[in-house]
């Protein structure tokens, strides 16, 4: 099957808006993660989904980020009032297992610019 | 959690072995430890993981000190497809990786 899908690949949005980002994981993959990535470093953490629930969510930088997976498969990674600082590349991964004794498999991310 | 400190670049020529050296001071006894690697404008690629033995694939090994405070990501033969940024990461409470700044390989022809 597919890998883990982000949508949209490229989101332009002015400073002060709402956006939201979708990751469709690898079917059947219960763990799902958020991560950032700012040019020349690494994965910032974000969130962690085990099922529909968030298992760590320690990452999340302030209230204006939210995710959801309501249905255990996708999820939306929500900003509210955008700042220039958000902009960055929101990588999505899914694994097979709640425990880090596996393969995760990334999307090719999406790249926010705020403007 | 499981901090990870990498150099920032190596060399490598083509065809030769690339040892990639991580350390992992504060790793857990449960903590695995992962590389991923990481091509420009794609999103990280699962390379090998280990928990306190050495382990083989079909990309790389992985030598993981006896004290588990460092590890080495070994690459048998350069390719310049390796060329890319590889990141050694830590579990953290055996569920999500933190990832470092990783180490940019540059691998000449």
């Amino acid at each position: 099957g597919a890998g883990v899908s982000q949508t949209p690949s490229n989101k332009v949005t002015e400073k002060g808006k709402y956006v939201e980002l979708r990751c469709d994981p690898i079917s059947g993959h219960t763990a799902l993660y958020w991560y950032r990535q700012s040019l020349g470093q690494g994965p910032e953490f974000l969130i962690y989904f085990q099922g529909t629930g968030a298992a760590d969510d320690s990452g999340l930088p302030n209230d204006r980020f939210f995710a959801v997976r309501p249905e255990g498969s996708v999820s939306t990674l929500k900003i509210q009032r955008t700042e220039r600082g958000d902009s960055a590349v929101y990588l999505c991964a899914s694994s097979s297992e709640a425990t880090v004794n596996t393969e995760a498999f990334f999307g090719q991310g999406t790249r926010l610019t705020v403007v | 959690d499981a901090k990870t400190t990498q150099p920032n670049s190596m060399e490598s020529n083509e065809e030769e072995p690339v040892h990639l050296p991580c350390n992992h001071s504060t790793i857990s006894g449960t903590d695995y430890i992962h590389w991923y690697r990481q091509l420009p404008s794609q999103g990280p690629e699962y390379v090998i993981h280990g928990l306190t033995s050495n382990v083989n694939n079909r990309m790389a090994s992985l030598a993981i000190a006896e004290d588990r405070k460092s590890s080495t990501l070994i690459l048998h033969r350069a390719t310049l497809r390796d060329a890319a940024v590889y990141y050694c990461t830590g579990s953290y409470n055996n569920n999500d990786m933190r990832f470092g700044a990783g180490t940019r390989l540059t691998v000449k022809p």
